[in-house]
This record gives C-alpha cells, sequence and structure tokens, in this order.
C-alpha cells in the first residue's frame, strides 16, 4: 500500500538554528497538507500543498511540494523554543484516505 | 466556537472487553475520521464518516466499527480488545467539499486507551 516516509525522526538545534524534514512518498500524491503536534497535544493543521512545485511561506515557513508530487519538505529559519514539537506531513493516498508520515520531532535548546 | 471534542480523555480496559469513544465535530462540519497514533508515531487512519455511512476505512479489523449521527457527532467501537490497541485515538472533523482528502483535518484532544 501507499507510504509515506519522513526524516529525521529527530532532530535537536539550538535556538537560531535552521531546521528542515522532508517527506517522501511511494506514489504521487494528489495534494500533500503539514501538521504540527506539541507534546501532549494533538495535531493542528499548518498548510496544504496541491500543485507541483509549489512553495509556501509561513513566517519563518517554508513549505515545498516536489514536482514530481512525490516528495515535500518544511524549511524552519532561525527556531524558537515555540517551535518545538512533531511535524507531520500527510499525503492524500488512495481513495482519497490521509496517510501520515512517522514524524520528525523538533527540540530546541535555548 | 466549539472545536472537535472527544470522550472520554482516559480509558483503561481489560483484553477481550470493549470500549466506545465518542467525538463530536467542530460546529459546522460534517464529516468526521478516526485515526489510531501509538506512542512515537504517526497518526493511523481507521475510518471516515459522511452521512451517516462509512465512506473509506484504512487497514484495521473488523473489531473497529463506527457509527455516525444524524447531528453528525460520531462513535468509534473497539470489540475484543488486544495489548496492541492501546494507543491515543484522534478524532478530527472537515467539511465535505469536494474529495474529503482535500480538507484539512481538525483534531480533538484524544482519548488515551491503554489496555491491561
Amino acid at each position: 500500500g501507499q507510504q509515506v516516509m519522513q526524516i529525521p525522526q529527530y532532530q535537536h538545534v539550538q535556538e537560531g538554528e535552521d531546521f528542515t524534514t522532508y517527506c517522501n512518498s511511494s506514489t504521487t500524491l494528489s495534494n500533500i497538507q503539514w501538521y504540527k503536534q506539541r507534546p501532549g497535544g494533538h495535531p493542528v493543521f499548518l498548510i496544504q500543498l496541491v500543485k507541483s512545485g509549489e512553495v509556501k511561506k509561513q513566517k519563518r515557513l517554508t513549505f515545498q511540494f516536489g514536482e514530481a508530487k512525490k516528495n515535500s519538505s518544511l524549511h524552519i529559519t532561525a527556531t524558537q523554543t515555540t517551535d518545538v514539537g512533531t511535524y507531520f506531513c500527510a499525503g492524500r493516498g488512495q481513495g482519497g484516505k490521509l496517510i501520515f508520515g512517522q514524524g520528525t520531532e523538533l527540540s530546541v535548546k535555548p | 466556537d466549539a472545536g472537535v471534542t472527544q470522550s472520554p480523555t482516559h480509558l483503561i480496559k481489560t483484553r477481550g472487553q470493549q470500549v466506545t469513544l465518542r467525538c463530536s465535530p467542530k460546529s459546522g462540519h460534517d464529516t468526521v475520521s478516526w485515526y489510531q497514533q501509538a506512542l512515537g508515531q504517526g497518526p493511523q487512519f481507521i475510518f471516515q464518516y459522511y452521512e451517516e455511512e462509512e465512506r473509506q476505512r484504512g487497514n484495521f479489523p473488523d473489531r473497529f466499527s463506527g457509527h455516525q449521527f444524524p447531528n453528525y457527532s460520531s462513535e468509534l467501537n473497539v470489540n475484543a480488545l488486544l495489548l496492541g490497541d492501546s494507543a491515543l485515538y484522534l478524532c478530527a472533523s472537515s467539511l465535505r467539499t469536494g474529495e474529503a482528502g482535500n480538507q484539512p483535518q481538525h483534531f480533538g484532544d484524544g482519548t488515551r486507551l491503554s489496555i491491561l
């Protein structure tokens, strides 16, 4: 079945450093969504990418969707302690099911 | 504007028992999806309900069943509980315009189910 792989599993950074998480699908995606889950919390929707090669920015966060619509990335510039959490990508799979990656847990040292 | 609410927040059961989890969607939403999230993993799609019918199903056995009511609220039932069913069960609601997978999922805080 369709799989969505996400790397790295963990990332520890010093405050002010950049952070990137990568998402790869075994099949072409119709769209990809990104979520953030704070420790002890629930996933919160960040953004959706639909078009091939699409790039969207939210303040310090930059989201990209690959040309082949099989991969995506999230880049955070100058991390802050408020960025701590687990970031998930979720691709629309067969039949419209949303398939989540395993997530990248980000910790930020002040 | 109430978000997605789930009950109970925590539940402890023993192997072989049955459990029912409940979810009220965000105001204005008509579609409810259920996910299982094991510790350190991403949410895994169980099934989705729209217009009181199961529309999509993930790779979960028949022990997992659900229901949606006319007011769009939903229940997740799990029979013959196994130790491996211990997880956070998340309910997510959305508005079904176009393909369901295109809509952002609004998650509740989840029910933490522990099987002893």
